[in-house]
Parts: structure tokens; sequence; C-alpha cells
């Protein structure tokens, strides 16, 4: 079974661009979570899609947005790029409700670089 | 606010040491946690998962406890290897309703394992 895919894996943008980042999740998973990691503040968590639905945000700005497709396929849009949002952006899939099977389950993440 | 504090921050062992990470977190109502390792520059790679009523879980060398009453996780790694070498990072899934796909991480404890 393959797992969590995520395309580029690499990206530079200049400030004031915007980028799309991509995210398929694991055959069958219907939950698609975003999250950035960066040096000073760890993984935090930007938002939830289940069922082409947006099931809890994080506490990022409006710059930052998603959507899911009918597929379970995700992207993640940042417009208007700082040189803070150069980061680790990683998506974790999961079948997408209680009990065992909520193990979440990540990709191999995009590196932005905002020059 | 869950607050999650992993101690300690970095740990340089001799091969085949047996070691524990520990986790701990404020607020006790949540639905499972989760250990990752996280090679540099690379995802997250799920090592186990514990629901909110479990008290351990185990998988091979790895062995990870939850005790939600006092706030504390820990994993457990025997006969350290220095393949092992890898930063960990316990997460908490937030408890029930809406939030499956949320999880809040500690900062994460860098191991060594030096042969």
């Amino acid at each position: 079974k393959a797992g969590v895919t995520q395309t580029p894996r690499y990206l530079i943008k200049t400030r004031g661009q915007q980028v799309t980042l991509s995210c398929s999740p694991i055959s069958g998973h219907r939950s698609v979570s975003w999250y950035q990691q960066t040096p000073g503040q760890g993984l935090q968590f930007l938002f939830e899609y289940f069922s082409e639905t947006q099931r809890n945000k994080g506490n990022f700005p409006g710059r930052f947005s998603g959507r899911q497709f009918s597929n379970s396929r995700s992207e993640m849009n940042v417009s208007t790029l700082e040189l803070g949002d150069s980061a680790l952006y990683l998506c974790a899939s999961s079948l997408g409700w209680g009990g065992p099977h909520n193990e979440q389950f990540f990709g191999p993440g995009t590196r932005l670089t905002v020059l | 606010k869950q607050e999650v504090t992993q101690i300690p921050a970095a740990l340089s062992v001799p091969e085949g040491e047996n070691l524990v990470l520990n986790c701990s977190f404020t607020d006790s109502a949540i639905y499972n946690l989760q250990w990752f390792r996280q090679d540099p520059g690379k995802g997250l790679t799920s090592l186990l998962l514990i629901q909110s009523s479990q008290r351990e879980q185990t998988s091979g060398r790895l062995n990870a406890s939850l005790d939600k009453s006092s706030g504390r996780s820990t994993l457990y790694i025997a006969a350290s290897q220095p393949g092992d070498s890898a930063t960990y990072l316990c997460a908490l899934g937030g408890a029930g309703g809406t939030s499956y796909g949320k999880l809040t991480f500690g900062q994460g404890t860098i191991l060594t394992v030096h042969p």
C-alpha cells in the first residue's frame, strides 16, 4: 500500500508570491491534516479536511487556505508569501474517525524556502 | 490549551543501552497519544498509538505507556542501536468531537546512539 505522498518536495519562492502544495493520502483514508514545522515553533497544526469539508483549523492567518477533493487528495495554498513562511509543510492522513482508526500517517513533506 | 513537554531535549547513549523518553501534558482529556520518529529533513514515522483507554502499547523493542491521571507518557527503547538515532516526538489527539485530525506536538527529544 502506497504511503502519503506530497508534491513538490522542494520549492523556492520570493516574498509576495503564492504557492500551492499537494498531498495524496493513503488509499481509503478520508482525513487529511496539514502541519507547519519550523525550528523555532516546532510542529503546528494548520487545518484538517474530512470528506471535502474543513473540520478543524489552527491559529494561522487567512493567507493559509486549503481544500480537499472528492478523491481525498488535498491542496494547501499560501498567498502573499512572507519570509517567516519558510518551513517544512507536512500532511498526514487517517481513516478519519475515532478509535484505532485515528492513527495519523505522515508524508515526506514539502520544504518551502521564501527569499 | 493543551501543552506538551518532552524531557530530555537531547540524549546521547552508547549502543546497547535501554532508555526512556518522557512526555508530559497539561490536559488529560485526550483521545489518544501517538509517538513518532523523525529523521533529519524527513517526514514523521508513526511508532505507536495509545488510545486513551489503554495503558501501554508494545512494538518490537519499543514500549509506550500512558498515565492520563498524571499527564505523562513514556517511550521505552530496549537495546538501543545506532539506527535508532532520530528525533522522537509525542503528539496528543484532542478528546472526541471533530478534533480527530488535530495533533498537539511536543518539541521532541533528539536521540543519538553511538557505536
